[in-house]
């Protein structure tokens, strides 16, 4: 099945600097990768997704990039606020996002954001 | 956008009573649903799929007979706890997916067994 490394665990960024996050999976198959922000107590919800036909994916502050060749893809957050400190999942999945294919997720990433 | 509401955010029951948790799609239908148990500082660990009018497919090691899953219709898929035991203290998420939605989760149930 699909396995998902994410990385780092942790990342402490002062208010203003830029966040990169990393993620690399191992089922060529996949073709959907969404990323989600996790605040305590709270669901995940979907900041960014991109899939397989495109290479890059900007959202104002926020940025995904995909390499196929290489199976990762990043979330990039220029200008990082204080709340943007939260838990960061990277996710892979066939079906292009919809149906019934499952997420696999990473870890994880606990960003913190330092005023 | 896609909305699921997921209820209660709380519970606290005592060990060996039941517990059900309901997860509905506000505004799209919901062909699968997804239920997840997330442990504290981890990530969301799928306990089981089901697609709308047919059995869950539950993951390995996942009890079907302890995590009971019913989604009889597109919109509302219930989990219960049987029997409940303080391991099963969790927080429990769920997600739906759909032709006109893709992945939404819901807010999440903390379950505290007593």
């Amino acid at each position: 099945g699909e396995n998902v490394e994410q990385h780092p665990s942790t990342l402490s960024v002062q208010e203003g600097d830029s966040a990169v996050i990393k993620c690399t999976y191992s089922d060529s198959a996949s073709n959907y990768f969404p990323w989600y922000k996790q605040e305590l107590g709270k669901g995940p919800q979907l900041i960014i997704d991109i899939r397989s036909n495109v290479g890059e994916k900007k959202d104002q502050r926020i940025a995904v990039t995909l390499n196929k060749t290489a199976k990762h893809f990043s979330l990039h957050i220029t200008e990082t606020q204080p709340e943007d400190s939260a838990v960061y999942f990277c996710a892979a999945s066939k079906g292009s996002g919809a149906g019934s294919y499952q997420l696999t997720f990473g870890k994880g990433t606990k960003l913190s954001v330092i005023p | 956008g896609a909305v699921v509401s997921q209820h209660p955010s709380r519970v606290i029951c005592k060990s060996g009573t039941s517990v059900k948790i309901e997860c509905r799609s506000l505004d799209f239908q919901a062909t699968t649903m997804f239920w997840y148990r997330q442990f504290p500082k981890q990530s969301l660990m799928l306990m089981a799929t089901s697609n709308e009018g047919s059995k869950a497919t539950y993951e390995q090691g996942v009890e079907k007979d302890k995590f009971l899953i019913n989604h009889a219709s597109l919109t509302l898929s219930t989990l219960t706890v049987t029997s409940a035991h303080p391991e099963d203290s969790s927080f429990y998420i769920c997600s739906a997916s759909g032709q006109l939605a893709g992945y939404t989760f819901g807010s999440g149930t903390r379950l505290t067994v007593v």
